[in-house]
């Protein structure tokens, strides 16, 4: 089975600086990928990042990046200078990639606040 | 491209009714997957589809079905409704087998009075 463990359920930063988001994940599986969504107040689960578990590089897509460390089982996301639209819940999220299946297992998630 | 619609966003229903959700996933996307999201169990897997079968099924009870037609359209049913079932249900559609991101509709909210 897979687990995903997000321990900050809220942080704060301020507009323009850098924020990680933690993320810890267990898995006997080889083959996985590790997601992290956006979800601001309308619900929607915005796509933001994908880190395969055999990708060598970190994986980065503008703004977003995922520390991935394998061997610590950790995939945090470090947004740079936000903005006050990231406001929003961050969940993490782990696909084993041996199958067919497309089944996500979610983490807790972490509220992020922007402030001024 | 049109992304994953899900209808109705917003219903309120009564215990013991019944209720269907629908989901469109973005065109050229065979694969359909449910998730359930509440306050108390967070996200949930519920099941998935993929041409018209259902290949992986959560720890939901009988009373959460579902389908997937020809089109690729999905839809959920939850009958004897009770006061859990509250939740944001969220649609996700996959266009790769293995790898790549899911892509998550705006969610149908449903309460149960």
């Amino acid at each position: 089975a897979q687990k995903i463990t997000q321990t900050q359920p809220g942080m704060f930063v301020q507009e323009k600086e850098a924020v990680t988001l933690d993320c810890t994940y267990d898995t006997s599986d080889q083959s996985y990928g590790l997601f992290w969504y956006k979800q601001p107040s309308s619900g929607e689960m915005i796509f933001l990042i994908y880190q395969g578990s055999y990708d060598e590089q970190n994986a980065t897509e503008g703004r977003y990046s995922l520390n991935f460390q394998k061997a610590r089982k950790s995939a945090n996301l470090v947004i740079s200078a936000s903005q006050l639209g990231d406001s929003a819940m961050y969940f993490c999220a782990m696909r084993v990639l041996t199958g067919t299946a497309s089944k996500l297992t979610f983490g807790t998630g972490t509220r992020l606040q922007v402030t001024l | 491209k049109a992304g994953v619609t899900q209808t109705p966003r917003y219903l309120i229903k009564t215990r013991g009714q019944q209720v269907t959700l629908s989901c469109s996933p973005i065109s050229g996307h065979r694969s359909v997957s449910w998730y359930q999201q509440t306050p108390g169990q967070g996200l949930q897997f519920l099941f998935e589809y993929f041409s018209e079968t259902q290949r992986n099924k959560g720890n939901f009870p009988g009373r959460f079905s579902g389908r997937q037609f020809s089109n690729s359209r999905s839809e959920m049913n939850v009958s004897t409704l009770e006061l859990g079932d509250s939740a944001l249900y969220l649609c996700a559609s996959n266009g790769q087998a293995n790898t790549g991101e899911l892509f998550f509709g705006e969610g149908s909210r449903l309460t149960v009075l």
